[in-house]
């Protein structure tokens, strides 16, 4: 049963920690996304992949990383560079960059 | 600044009847839309695109609308059914960047 699984559903960062939010596929999609929804705005794009080994900066990518080196996976580290990371983060993926995206079930990222 | 937006943070429908879900879009050159529904504790689900070369997309009992002059589109839900309580988000696309969201209408459907 092909989807995309977020990991954890819920995570606590301490101040001046950095912590990784997991994101697999098996959809075999090549192009993936991290978002943030933040209590009445939109999803925001963090960062975007659109082929193994290649990322891009989104629209609010400062004070987070991330990887692509396998296809199937996309890890999003939250660095104590970010000041306010408390959000709920929604993975999702796509056969190409203009193809309705399927998404995870998200994380919520709360600071202790 | 909001390229997308969607006014109505709340909607409420009896069921059976029909439910209208807005979004307006300031930028002309947006090409591509499309409709998500979530519900809690879940990922936003795709539910239907409309291209801008048309003005009109159906499936099944819902139908997407898109006024191009008006930059606006909207999902009609018709019979609305107490599962289809959900946030609907719409998202725009622009060839070569990224889609831009709306914040979401909560839709609950009264049995």
């Amino acid at each position: 049963d092909g989807g995309i699984t977020q990991s954890p559903k819920y995570l606590f960062r301490k101040e001046g920690q950095n912590v990784t939010l997991s994101c697999e596929q098996n959809l075999n999609h090549d192009a993936m996304y991290w978002y943030r929804q933040d209590p009445g705005q939109g999803l925001r794009l963090i960062y975007y992949s659109q082929i193994v080994n290649d990322f891009q900066k989104g629209d609010i990518a400062e004070g987070y990383s991330v990887s692509r080196e396998k296809k199937e996976s996309f890890p999003l580290t939250v660095t104590s560079a970010q000041k306010n990371p408390t959000a709920f983060y929604l993975c999702a993926s796509a056969t190409g960059p203009n193809q309705p995206q399927h998404f995870g079930d998200g994380t919520r990222l709360s600071i202790l | 600044d909001q390229q997308v937006k969607q006014n109505s943070p709340s909607l409420s429908v009896q069921e059976g009847r029909i439910s209208i879900l807005n979004c307006d879009y300031t930028n002309s050159m947006f090409d591509y839309f499309l409709w998500y529904k979530k519900y809690p504790a879940e990922g936003p689900t795709f539910l239907i695109s409309i291209s801008s070369i048309k003005d009109k997309n159906e499936d099944g009992r819902f139908t997407v609308f898109l006024n191009k002059s008006a930059k606006h589109l909207s999902l009609h839900i018709v019979p609305s059914q107490p599962g289809d309580s959900a946030v609907y988000f719409c998202a725009s696309f622009l060839y070569g960047q990224n889609f831009v969201f709306g914040p979401g209408t909560r839709l609950s459907v009264l049995p």
